[in-house]
């Protein structure tokens, strides 16, 4: 079956522009999770969704991070006025169930490069 | 503060069992101990969760002593496909920061 899928795989972006990544999770995945992480660290979480509703965004390092899910399925995380610390691989997770025991499906993540 | 602390890396010779463990001393009394799994350019992979004494799945066995202040997730006869970043996780919440603390993880390298 299918995994959890992220688009693009690979994104490069001058400073300052806007991005925006994209997640599929798991069909039927209640629970959305979406991480960022640099070279050598663990993932950091960012927020997390339960179907449409963003209920811990308490990770977003600024403002300029927002992320949606309208309709309990497709996520987007999106950056605007993008900096050179934003630079990392951003990783989307997903899970059946909304307890902590679920076990956190990842995908392989989308790599950002800010120029 | 952390809620876990791993040691930064360890080496193994292919064929042998490979202990790793995991310190937690303010465990609370709801949360459960998870391990993920993490090879380069992919997103990790959960390997098992316990909250006590023993639990084995096909992949791995984990430990957790009486007092829960630390768990040791256990690979047996590790081949070089087990090269990896391994990550000790603990909470109970669904969510949240502190819940989910991957940390730098423990980079296992098997040498043939």
């Amino acid at each position: 079956g299918a995994g959890v899928s992220q688009s693009p795989r690979y994104k490069v972006a001058k400073r300052g522009q806007d991005v925006a990544l994209r997640c599929d999770p798991i069909s039927g995945h209640v629970s959305l999770f979406w991480y960022q992480q640099a070279l050598g660290q663990g993932p950091e979480f960012l927020t997390y969704f339960q179907n449409e509703a963003q209920l811990d965004k308490s990770g977003l390092p600024s403002d300029r991070f927002f992320a949606e899910r309208p309709e309990g399925s497709v996520s987007t995380l999106k950056i605007q006025r993008t900096q050179q610390e934003d630079s990392a691989v951003y990783l989307c997770a997903s899970s059946l169930g909304t307890g902590w025991g679920q076990p956190q499906h990842f995908g392989d993540g989308t790599r950002l490069s800010i120029l | 503060l952390a809620k876990t602390t791993q040691p930064i890396s360890m080496d193994s010779y292919e064929g042998q069992e490979v202990n790793i463990t995991c310190s937690h001393n303010n465990i609370a009394t709801n949360d459960y101990i998870t391990w993920y799994q993490q090879f380069p350019s992919q997103g990790p992979r959960f390997i098992i969760q316990g909250y006590k004494t023993k639990v084995t799945n096909e992949v791995a066995s984990l430990f957790i002593p009486a007092d829960r202040k630390s768990s040791t997730l256990s690979l047996p006869r590790v081949s070089l496909s087990d090269t990896a970043v391994y990550y000790c996780l603990v909470g109970s919440g669904p969510t949240g920061a502190n819940n989910l603390f991957f940390g730098t993880g423990t980079r296992l390298t098997v040498i043939p």
